[in-house]
């Protein structure tokens, strides 16, 4: 248990399905991450979201979208995605945006578009 | 803005032998280090975390790393590795103080064959 749980663990769905990814964390964290890593690329950072706000939207495209309700959840709502949008999405949190402590990851949704 | 190059991108050791593995980072400021593992299908898990004081940081599972702020490196290293060391580990570089984000590495890929 890590602390911070992603669900679902596998998602395989259509270019024309609307899904939801769902990360969640009792650590009492402050800062939420979206993470997308691909075969062979680095860790691209997506979305940061600080005290429930947006501050970081790294060019990621309209068909996903992130939405934090609270302070211990963060979604990312996927529509109309494109094959090349396949890979492990991670989720991860930290007490504050800079952090001594490191950054909570969960195990990530491993996502496939057919 | 800081930028993290890990040099190896794959590290294949036998069962015993000792392993390093590079880091070595940019940064106008003081920096957090951290080393980051990654087995299959899962997130990413803390090793080990360089904040300050002594320049040899000890981790979980046997690996150290070592602070060198003349060179600014900060390499992972074990005297003996395991079959289940086998995984892909990430270097990571935060700005001291600021509002820096985690910025990581592309990773190294550590096969450890019998």
């Amino acid at each position: 248990e890590t602390g911070v749980t992603q669900t679902p663990r596998h998602l395989v769905m259509g270019m024309t399905n609307k899904k939801s990814l769902k990360c969640e964390q009792h650590l009492g964290h402050n800062a939420m991450y979206w993470y997308k890593q691909s075969a062979k690329k680095p860790l691209e950072l997506m979305f940061v979201y600080s005290l429930e706000e947006r501050v970081e939207n790294n060019s990621v495209p309209s068909r996903f979208s992130p939405e934090c309700p609270n302070s211990s959840h963060l979604f990312l709502h996927l529509h109309t995605l494109q094959p090349e949008d396949s890979a492990l999405y991670l989720c991860a949190s930290s007490q504050d945006l800079v952090d001594s402590y490191g950054y909570t990851f969960g195990s990530g949704t491993r996502l496939t578009v057919v | 803005a800081q930028s993290v190059t890990q040099l190896d991108s794959q590290v294949p050791v036998f069962e015993e032998a000792p392993v390093e593995l590079r880091c070595n980072y940019s940064s106008s400021v003081s920096v957090y280090l951290f080393w980051y593992v990654q087995y299959p299908n899962q997130g990413l898990q803390l090793l080990l975390k360089y904040l300050s004081g002594s320049t040899l940081v000890k981790g979980i599972n046997g690996f150290e790393a070592e602070f060198n702020k003349s060179q600014t490196s900060f390499h992972l290293r074990k005297p003996s590795v395991h079959i289940s060391d086998t995984a892909e580990y990430f270097c990571a570089v935060s700005d001291k103080g600021g509002s820096e984000k985690l910025v990581f590495g592309k990773g190294t890929k550590l096969t450890v064959n019998p």
